[in-house]
């Protein structure tokens, strides 16, 4: 069975940068899996941040960046808002299924 | 503005069926790939099972194939997840969402609705 682990949690001061990352137990990850990533405040839908290991959405932050980063799919929060305190979720493609990370959860303290 | 909203969700009783519907609107429907997600209480999201715009192709998570079948009516914008012998660990948040699945676009989930709650207990 195939699972996609991310940092349990990280904790981030306003402005500081931090990168969480997320691997698969099937090997490095590249841009084969088309690593995408996910915000979720509480009470609230993922909204999409993410895809294709690093193309941003029209609505996201440029502030949020994604790559590839020793053999894991990352995302880096530079200029951390405390508005970014959520969960982040990374999702893999594994030919046709796709297998969500178990997620971070980011704190801005 | 795409919109996605989820119907259906409720309390059933361990071994029941429930038939979830997404109403799409605001992109064309039939263009797309459509994937539903889910959320138990406290717990991180789950992919579910996706359908290709056709309705040709489907994948699914082994914890639910056998139980749950995607399927989708182009005509009327919508999207349907029928989950049949029910479990409690069933219990979740369910959502729809638009799903990019192409050769030379790549593949990605952009779009989601609000969800709808399915309990699963006696």
């Amino acid at each position: 069975q195939t699972v996609v682990t991310q940092e349990p949690s990280l904790t981030v001061s306003p402005g500081g940068t931090v990168t969480l990352t997320c691997a698969s137990t099937t090997g490095a990850v590249t841009s084969n899996y088309y690593p995408s990533w996910f915000q979720q405040k509480p009470g609230q839908a993922p909204r999409a941040l993410i895809y294709t290991t690093s193309n941003r959405h029209s609505w996201t932050p440029a502030r949020f960046s994604g790559s590839l980063l020793g053999g894991k799919a990352a995302l880096t929060l530079s200029g951390v808002q405390p508005e970014d305190e959520a969960d982040y979720y990374c999702l893999l493609y594994y030919g046709g299924a796709r297998v969500f990370g178990g997620g971070t959860k980011l704190t801005v303290l | 503005e795409v919109r996605l909203v989820e119907s259906g969700g409720g309390l059933v009783q361990p071994g029941g069926s429930l038939r979830l519907s997404c109403a799409a609107s605001g992109f064309t429907f039939s263009s797309y790939w459509m994937s539903w997600v889910r959320q138990a209480p406290g717990k991180g999201l789950e992919w579910v099972a996706n359908i290709r715009q056709d309705g040709s192709e489907k994948y699914s998570v082994d914890s639910v194939k056998g139980r749950f079948t995607i399927s989708r009516d182009n005509a009327k914008n919508s999207l349907y997840l029928q989950m049949n012998s029910l479990r409690a660990e069933d219990t979740a948040v369910y959502y729809c969402a638009r799903d990019v699945n192409d050769f030379w676009s790549g593949k990605w989930i952009d779009y989601w609705g609000q969800g709808t709650l399915v309990t699963v207990s006696s």
